[in-house]
């Protein structure tokens, strides 16, 4: 599977500020699926971006992907406690192929 | 009813132990999975089975040894356990088409003392 890249590996916010994840490949993507694990817990499927320049959106989740289709990114609107995990990105393939980034971390302080 | 559920939850053992981890799904997917995550929370494949073809990570040590008795299961038996092998070890499923994602178990949590 391709290798992708996710930045940044950890990220410590205040609640209400916004949050952005960014993976990043060097070469294209088939897509892009968005995972989030919750402390403790396992990854859960949130979305898949197939299209160039693609946006979508889940209450304030908004993801993106790049126009090159290299790139894609996640971004929170006004973050809760609840927000609080990791976040993956990867790439969806048949075969088993996939790789997944290596995550971003989300705290946010009350 | 579970979609992917794996047992045991938590596995302590001793080096030099073998043990296995057991995985089940429901959802009639085609391929199943192994994910290693260590303390950092990087996921990492190690297997994949989709009941015509295992492929393995090459990086996997040959002491892991999936199983698959059919589409539904796929166990994990690993051999003579090392301390590094500590992690939470995730079992997976996905259907044949892309595009709806992995469904996680809710993992086993490895710990070799």
């Amino acid at each position: 599977g391709q290798q992708v890249m996710q930045i940044p590996q950890y990220q410590h916010v205040q609640e209400g500020e916004d949050f952005t994840t960014y993976c990043n490949s060097s070469t294209t993507l088939s897509n892009i699926q968005w995972y989030k694990q919750r402390p403790g817990g396992h990854p859960v499927f949130l979305i898949q971006l197939v299209k160039s320049g693609e946006v979508k959106k889940q209450k304030r989740l908004t993801f993106q992907f790049g126009e090159a289709k290299k790139n894609s990114s996640l971004h929170i609107t006004a973050t809760q406690t609840t927000d609080v995990g990791t976040y993956f990105c990867a790439e969806g393939t048949n075969a088993g192929k996939s790789t997944f980034g290596d995550g971003t971390t989300l705290t946010v302080k009350p | 009813d579970t979609a992917v559920s794996q047992t045991p939850k938590y596995l302590v053992t001793q080096m030099g132990n073998d043990k296995s981890i057991k995985c089940e799904q429901n959802l009639g997917h085609d391929t199943m999975y192994w994910y290693k995550q260590d303390s950092k929370k990087f996921l990492k494949i190690m297997f994949s089975y989709n009941n015509k073809e295992l492929i393995i990570n090459e990086t996997v040590p040959n002491r892991f040894s999936p199983k698959s008795p059919d589409k539904a299961h796929l166990n994990l038996h690993i051999n003579s356990l090392e301390l590094g092998d500590s992690a939470v070890y995730f079992c997976a499923s996905s259907p044949e088409s892309v595009g709806y994602g992995y469904t996680f178990g809710s993992g086993t949590r490895l710990t070799v003392v």
